[in-house]
């Protein structure tokens, strides 16, 4: 069975673009959660969807936004990205929203 | 606002010296405790899912436990391979995000 797949592993941006990163989930998963990670912060909930409905966000600026599309896969941008914004972004699926399984994320670095 | 806490921060454990890892945790209803092993670079790996108090779960080297306020995930004879961070998270009826501690990261030397 195929796990969570992210894409890509890695991202370097400049200051002020956006980027859009990708995450197909394990077969038969509809709910798809978004994480970032950081050495300071750990790991903090970006947003949740389930059956292309955002259920849930965490506390991030509206620069951080994401979808679901009809087949379950997901996408999340970030427009006019920061230095902060250098992190390990997961993504993580489940079948309602509980036991979550994740990816391996893509690491983005801002310069 | 649902809290976690791990302890400790970071563990350095002979080959086959047993120990534990705590998670203690302040929630809003408790839908669920799950714990994650950690390798660098990588994503985290799902172990447990513990739903009540009282509740156990083993997988290999690992046990998990949960009391109402706290969750144990005991290392029984170690190895090298079990070094990583493991990561406690709770899920509460506050909505289906998953909060986690800061993880506590485990050596486990030859």
């Amino acid at each position: 069975k195929a796990g969570v797949t992210q894409t890509p592993r890695y991202l370097i941006k400049t200051r002020g673009q956006q980027v859009t990163l990708s995450c197909s989930p394990i077969s038969g998963h509809r709910s798809v959660s978004w994480y970032q990670q950081t050495p300071g912060q750990g790991l903090q909930f970006l947003f949740e969807y389930f059956s292309e409905t955002q259920r849930n966000k965490g506390n991030f600026p509206g620069r951080f936004s994401g979808r679901q599309f009809s087949n379950s896969r997901s996408e999340m941008n970030v427009s006019t990205l920061e230095l902060g914004d250098s992190a390990l972004y997961l993504c993580a699926s489940s079948l309602s929203g509980a036991e979550a399984f994740f990816g391996q994320g893509t690491r983005l670095t801002v310069v | 606002e649902d809290q976690v806490t791990q302890s400790p921060e970071a563990l350095r454990l002979q080959e086959g010296e047993s120990s534990s890892l705590n998670c203690s945790y302040t929630v809003s209803g408790l839908r669920g405790l799950f714990w994650y092993r950690q390798d660098p670079g990588k994503g985290p790996e799902f172990l447990f899912t513990l739903y009540s108090a009282g509740e156990e779960k083993e997988k290999e080297r690992l046990k998990a436990t949960l009391t109402k306020k706290e969750s144990f995930l005991h290392i029984t004879a170690p190895k090298p391979e079990d070094s990583a961070t493991y990561l406690c998270a709770v899920n509460s009826n506050s909505g289906y995000a998953l909060n986690f501690g800061k993880g506590t990261s485990l050596l486990v030397t030859p």
